[in-house]
């Protein structure tokens, strides 16, 4: 099945600076890759998603990046604010698979004003 | 439009004992999802259910069963609650975002520990 491996696992960062988190995947089946947003003691929420037709795809602040041949993927946030504190998954999705999403392990960001 | 809600949010049980997740969706939507969260392991498929009448197994499905009531609700059981099933659970309920995709609506959690 599919395997998503997820880093860093904490990410503290200055406010104003940017973030990057990096996922990689181990099914090259695999055609969709969302980003979820937990801030703490709440639900996640999608916030970004990519499909493997696309290469990048940019939304304000949050920008997402996909590489299909080395299978790995990237979320962006530039000019970092207070509430992009949270807990970022990524996850990737197969046809083959039912579409089941398969996360990553989360990362921590913790902008500091 | 409550989206997904789940209950209990919060319970703790002693090792050996069953209890029942509750979750329903007023969104109409066929798919719905438990997941456990535990810390670095992100969110783990328990079961889904891709409409009503049928349910199928996730990554960790052993320990817990589901009931796929109706359209709306799917709960979650645990038959003999063990100390590693401490985790906070969420249920999710999907909506097609096109041929193959979809995005999840997450219920807000619930807390559990197992003693």
């Amino acid at each position: 099945g599919e395997n998503v491996e997820q880093h860093p696992s904490t990410l503290s960062v200055q406010e104003g600076d940017s973030a990057v988190i990096k996922c990689t995947y181990s099914d090259s089946a695999s055609n969709y890759f969302p980003w979820y947003k937990q801030e703490l003691g709440k639900r996640p929420q999608l916030i970004i998603d990519i499909r493997s037709n696309v290469g990048e795809k940019k939304d304000q602040r949050i920008a997402v990046t996909l590489n299909k041949t080395a299978k790995h993927f990237s979320l962006h946030i530039t000019e970092t604010q207070p509430e992009d504190s949270a807990v970022y998954f990524c996850a990737a999705a197969a046809k083959a698979a039912g579409n089941k999403l398969t996360f990553g392990g989360g990362t921590r960001v913790l902008v500091k004003p | 439009n409550a989206g997904v809600t789940q209950t209990p949010k919060f319970q703790v049980l002693k090792t050996g004992q069953s209890m029942t997740l509750q979750c329903a969706q007023d969104m109409n939507h066929n798919s719905m999802y438990w997941y456990r969260q535990d810390p670095g392991m992100g969110l783990r498929l328990i079961y889904y259910s891709a409409s009503e009448g049928t349910t199928d197994k996730g990554e960790v499905p052993n320990g817990y069963n589901v009931s796929r009531l109706n359209k709306r609700e799917f709960s979650l059981r645990l038959e003999s609650a063990a100390p590693s099933q401490t985790s906070v659970y969420f249920c999710a309920s999907s909506d097609p975002l096109g041929t193959y995709y979809e995005k999840l609506f997450f219920g807000s959690g619930t807390q559990l520990s197992v003693l």
